[in-house]
């Protein structure tokens, strides 16, 4: 079965600094993989995806992804954090069903940044 | 462009009563139509899922149902609420297998 692990449940960075947030999965094929923000009380907003092709994925807000399948990682990176990135941040991957697809999510990993 | 719309947004239900929450889609047809919940505390699950009219799949058992009486309509209801239903339910939208899911804005739905 498909699963989706976030290993940090909450991190904390200074604006300005550097953001890396972990994702691995697990899945038999070549996974479609996702990243959504949520800020509090809102919808899911994509961030970014990876369907094939280029590894390094670019996304929205300046953020990026890079898929490794050796490592069975899509890790969400960005150079440099504003404080309206705090919000929480959900892997997913992209399961198939009949004639749909489904989101196996990770539990998020919550943001916050200090000034 | 297309928009994904879900109402009310909050409701606070007393424990027993019925549940109604509306989802509507704009600006495409046909689409695969998704509701997911969010525990406090927990992950996003899908619940249902639709590739037309009438099709509904479940993909977990519970004390809810949902039904999709137009192409872009998707609603999800119960007939008696319990405490465990409180939670926070995405409304989402595809254009076909494999294709990006586009999620609404929520409903927070707490059952008191």
């Amino acid at each position: 079965a498909q699963s989706v692990t976030q290993p940090d449940i909450h991190i904390t960075v200074s604006e300005g600094a550097s953001l890396e947030l972990r994702c691995n999965y697990s899945y038999g094929a070549t996974p479609y993989l996702f990243w959504y923000v949520q800020s509090p009380g809102q919808g899911l907003q994509l961030l970014l995806k990876y369907f094939s092709g280029d590894t390094l994925v670019q996304g929205i807000k300046g953020f990026e992804a890079e898929f490794k399948r050796s490592q069975s990682s899509f890790n969400l990176r960005k150079p440099s954090v504003h404080w309206s990135d705090a919000a929480e941040y959900f892997c997913a991957v992209g399961a198939w069903l009949q004639g749909a697809q489904k989101l196996v999510f990770g539990q998020g990993t919550r943001l916050t940044i200090n000034p | 462009s297309q928009t994904i719309h879900q109402w009310p947004a909050t409701l606070v239900q007393p424990v027993g009563s019925p549940l109604s929450l509306e989802c509507t889609v704009e600006g495409t047809s046909n689409p695969n139509l998704y509701w997911y919940r969010q525990a406090a505390g927990r992950g996003l699950q899908l619940l249902f899922y639709s590739v037309g009219i009438g099709q509904i799949s479940s993909e977990v058992p519970q004390n809810l149902s949902a039904s999709r009486p137009q192409d872009r309509q998707f609603i999800l209801s119960s007939k008696k609420l319990l405490l465990s239903d409180s939670g926070f339910y995405l409304c989402a939208w595809s254009g076909g297998a494999g294709n990006t899911i586009y999620f609404g804005e929520g409903s927070w739905l707490t059952v008191v």
